[in-house]
């Protein structure tokens, strides 16, 4: 079945230790997104790639980088995790030719 | 700021009845509108998206768009306790963006 992957599904980091969280998909869809999502809290867009092209949110901090090596995986590194930075990450993609978002299972981040 | 609003609950009914979620939202450029239903620890789920005015139904749902009232809402016929979650609404920004609400908590009960 085709589908978003996110791995891993928990992951724990000590505070200030680089974390990279995974995404891939098999819909060969050109929109990959980043999303945080803290409790109660609606989806927080941190950026997303268009094809190879980069948008970043303005708010997003600098702390937060992403890379998509090519259409089927992106990545999300958290340079120095803060404690603040604890939360659910998602990733969504979406073909170019419409408007529905497809989520991945998410990433519980742990920041220790 | 575009926005979309939504009442954060909890909404509470009983199994077997109606739950009506409702949404508005400020961009009246947004074409598109989108519920996500999200149980607690996981992912959204697409339930619905709605494009027209009017109601749109599938299955057990119905999702309807006002856009002169920039009013979306979801109703859930014979709910059921698995109909328990968080309900994200969403409309489509800008660049294909997702704006969304913070999301209404329902809660059925057997």
């Amino acid at each position: 079945d085709a589908m978003v992957i996110q791995n891993p599904r928990y992951q724990v980091t000590q505070f200030g230790k680089p974390v990279t969280l995974s995404c891939s998909q098999t819909l060969n869809h050109n929109v990959m997104y980043w999303y945080q999502q803290k409790s109660s809290q609606a989806p927080k867009l941190l950026f997303h790639y268009y094809d190879k092209d980069f948008n970043n949110e303005a708010d997003t901090p600098d702390n937060f980088q992403s890379r998509r090596p090519n259409t089927s995986f992106c990545f999300l590194d958290i340079r120095s995790p803060g404690l603040g930075d604890a939360a659910m990450y998602l990733c969504a993609t979406r073909s170019g030719r419409a408007d529905t978002q497809y989520f991945g299972p998410g990433t519980r981040l742990t920041v220790l | 700021q575009k926005e979309v609003e939504q009442n954060s609950g909890p909404l509470s009914v009983p199994e077997g009845a109606i739950a009506s979620l409702n949404c508005t939202y400020s961009d009246r450029g947004s074409q598109s509108f989108f519920w996500y239903r999200q149980y607690s620890g996981k992912s959204p789920e697409l339930i619905m998206f709605i494009y027209s005015n009017g109601d749109k139904e599938d299955g057990r749902f119905t999702a309807q768009l006002n856009k002169a009232s920039q009013y979306v809402s979801l109703l859930i016929r014979d709910s059921q306790p698995s109909d328990s979650a968080t309900y994200l609404c969403a409309g489509g920004g800008s660049q294909g963006n997702l704006i969304f609400g913070k999301g209404t908590k329902l809660s059925v009960k057997p």
